[in-house]
């Protein structure tokens, strides 16, 4: 059982160009997470999604940045016009439907360098 | 407010046992959790303890909950070279699905 698989591993795009972010959960896990890692910080959680819903969004900046998870294939995180401010670790976690565990598995994450 | 708390680093001798402490604000936390991360790598779920349990061992881990102070403790056993990394605390509320991380703390190893 392939764990949560996150592609590319690292991107490099220039100011005001787009970036997207793959994650591909765990086999048999709905729930998807996505959390962005600044430089020397802990994680900070963006954005929670089950299959072709977002349930929690409270940690997505208002603005250019959007997520999905279609009924088929990967989980994206969409950055448009990055700025350097978004040049971070950005990690996708997954987690079964049943939630009793409460455990989230994480990728091995994105690092986006914006020049 | 959801705030979690770590020292930020910690250097201990080949052999002796790391203790690394966190303290944490919410307490409708359900799950705490210790995370390690390695240089360049992501997150390995290292261990975790329910809220409504006070002690928790796993080989070299043991985790210890204080639910009335909401402070959270990891101690490595035996500390190896190997266990060098940044090591996260991190709460799930009964609220939200989300996971509330610490800052992390740099654990360093002396030979």
């Amino acid at each position: 059982n392939a764990g949560v698989m996150q592609n590319p591993r690292h991107l490099v795009r220039r100011r005001g160009q787009e970036a997207r972010l793959r994650c591909s959960p765990m086999k048999g896990h709905s729930h998807v997470y996505w959390y962005r890692q600044l430089p020397e910080e802990g994680l900070k959680f963006m954005v929670y999604l089950q299959k072709e819903n977002i349930i929690d969004e409270s940690g997505m900046p208002k603005e250019r940045f959007s997520a999905e998870f279609p009924k088929e294939g990967p989980s994206i995180l969409r950055i448009q016009q990055v700025v350097r401010g978004d040049s971070a670790a950005y990690f996708c976690a997954s987690s079964p439907p049943d939630q009793n565990t409460d455990t989230q598995y994480f990728g091995p994450g994105t690092r986006l360098t914006v020049l | 407010g959801e705030d979690v708390e770590q020292s930020l680093f910690l250097s201990v001798r080949e052999g002796d046992s790391s203790v690394i402490n966190c303290t944490y604000t919410d307490s409708s936390s359900t799950y705490l959790y210790w995370y390690k991360q390695e240089p360049g790598a992501g997150l390995q779920l290292l261990t975790y303890i329910f809220s409504n349990m006070d002690m928790k061992q796993d080989q070299r881990l043991t985790v210890l909950l204080n639910k009335k102070d909401k402070h959270l403790s990891l101690r490595i056993a035996d500390t190896q070279t190997g266990d060098s990394a940044i090591y996260f605390c991190a709460e799930r509320l009964a609220s939200a699905s989300k996971i509330i991380f610490g800052s992390g703390t740099r654990l360093s190893i002396r030979p």
